[in-house]
């Protein structure tokens, strides 16, 4: 079956300090794989999407996330985070096929000053 | 602005009522997504049209309907209303099938009393 598992709930970070969130999914086929950030009132915005090719992709906002096949994790980084990412993150897996696209809970992101 | 519009943004009824959410797709999109959002279930897909034609379907109660329209707008009607339909309604759009990534509008809050 189709999931996505975001196993944290919220994480707080230094402004300044690195960041990573974690995404886990699992699919049958080649997933099509994305991050999407959602800030308060507001509707989801996608940041990135991986298909194939290179495993770190670059998206927008100055974050990347990096496919592990070997570990069906899509992780995303961004390597000094800033007040004003704080928000709501939300990994999704979706296919070709007719596949539906499925979100995960969701990571809330707390910075701190 | 996403380019997606969903009107109403705010809406309160009651009870056994019928409402309908609007949502006028990014230009050039011909799909049109809906999705639920509530703090128990999350993000829940609902139902997908492509140029007009019911493409795919989610967790969509009976009592819930849509359509898409020939200028691609498309119309989530709820009837029947309960409690538990009080939620964020998110309407979605993309080129072509789920695999391009979605544009999100900023939602629909429904709230049944």
């Amino acid at each position: 079956a189709q999931s996505v598992t975001q196993p944290d709930i919220h994480i707080t970070v230094s402004e300044g300090a690195s960041l990573e969130l974690r995404c886990n999914y699992s699919y049958g086929a080649t997933p099509y794989l994305f991050w999407y950030v959602q800030s308060p009132g507001q509707g989801l915005q996608l940041l990135l999407k991986y298909f194939s090719g290179d495993t770190l992709v670059q998206g927008i906002k100055g974050f990347e996330a990096e496919f592990k096949r070997s570990q069906s994790s899509f992780n995303l980084r961004k390597p000094s985070v800033h007040w004003s990412d704080a928000a709501e993150y939300f990994c999704a897996v979706g296919g070709a096929g007719g596949f539906k696209t499925i979100f995960g809970a969701g990571t809330r992101l707390f910075v701190k000053a | 602005d996403s380019g997606v519009t969903q009107t109403p943004k705010h809406l309160i009824t009651a009870t056994g009522q019928r409402v309908t959410l609007r949502c006028s797709p990014r230009s050039g999109d011909l799909s049109v997504y809906w999705y639920q959002q509530s703090l128990d279930q999350g993000l829940q897909f609902l139902i997908q049209y492509y140029n007009g034609e019911e493409r795919a379907k989610g967790n969509i109660l009976e009592r819930f309907s849509a359509q898409q329209f020939p200028d691609l707008h498309s119309e989530l009607n709820l009837s029947s209303l309960e409690l538990g339909d009080s939620a964020l309604y998110f309407c979605a759009s993309s080129v072509g099938g789920q695999t391009d990534g979605y544009t999100f509008g900023s939602g629909t809050r429904l709230t049944v009393v």
